[in-house]
């Protein structure tokens, strides 16, 4: 059964970069779409973006200019960082194990716990 | 706004039927498959329904899902206290190359 663990830096001042990293646990690290997702307090899901175990990365165009994802294939990790956070960066934040299929049929199991990231000054 | 379109709550009884939808347009659930999640208060998301409507292992067949042109339904049957949660949509969106979601229905069992 495969589980996704997950940590990072959960209180930032605004301008700083936010640091991830999400290990999976028991399955295949091959194959697959490793994702971020995030959810503003009360709000819905966004979905980050994603990298496989080759490097290649899809990010949501809305946040491509300060996202940067990584992966240790020995590690089974794979990571995000999000540069100059302001108070809209505000969320929990989700890795979740996307479908090994085009992105027409993303979806995505299983998630991560979740860590809260708060951005104050 | 979330670029699919849920209600915002539904509600009904114990044992009884309940229906949530999920509205897009071609470029995202028209021409994608489309995946439901279950968030239980204070959790991560949760895999309920796939590719329209497969369930992964584990899922009861009290959930089901279902896709028309640029619609989607959830279907949840004898319902159960445990069932309350907050249920969102998601899909590829070809336009935005993107995942996107819907905004969330929190379903209340009266």
């Amino acid at each position: 059964q495969v589980q996704l663990q997950q940590w990072g830096a959960g209180l930032l001042k605004p301008s700083e970069t936010l640091s991830l990293t999400c290990a999976v646990y028991g399955g295949a690290f091959s194959g697959y779409y490793w994702s971020w997702i995030r959810q503003s307090p009360g709000k819905g899901l966004e979905w980050i973006g994603e990298i496989n175990q080759s490097g290649y990365t899809n990010y949501n165009p809305s946040l491509k200019n300060r996202i940067t994802m990584s992966v240790d294939t020995s590690r089974h990790q794979f990571s995000l960082k999000v540069n100059s956070v302001t108070a809209a960066d505000t969320a929990v934040y989700y890795c979740a194990r996307g479908s090994n299929l085009p992105s027409s049929m993303r979806w995505f199991d299983p998630w991560g716990q979740g860590t809260l990231v708060t951005v104050s000054s | 706004q979330s670029v699919l379109t849920q209600p915002p709550s539904v509600s009904a009884a114990p044992g009884q039927k309940v229906t949530i939808s999920c509205s897009g347009i071609s470029s995202n659930i028209g021409d994608n498959s489309l995946s439901w999640y279950q968030q239980l208060p204070g959790t991560a998301p949760k895999l309920l329904i796939y590719d329209n409507n497969k369930r992964p292992p584990g899922i009861p067949d009290r959930f089901s899902g279902s896709k028309s042109g640029t619609s989607a339904t959830l279907g949840i049957t004898g319902l159960q206290t445990g069932d309350e949660a907050e249920y969102y949509c998601g899909t590829w969106d070809i336009s935005l190359s993107a995942v996107v979601f819907g905004g969330g229905t929190k379903l209340t069992v009266l």
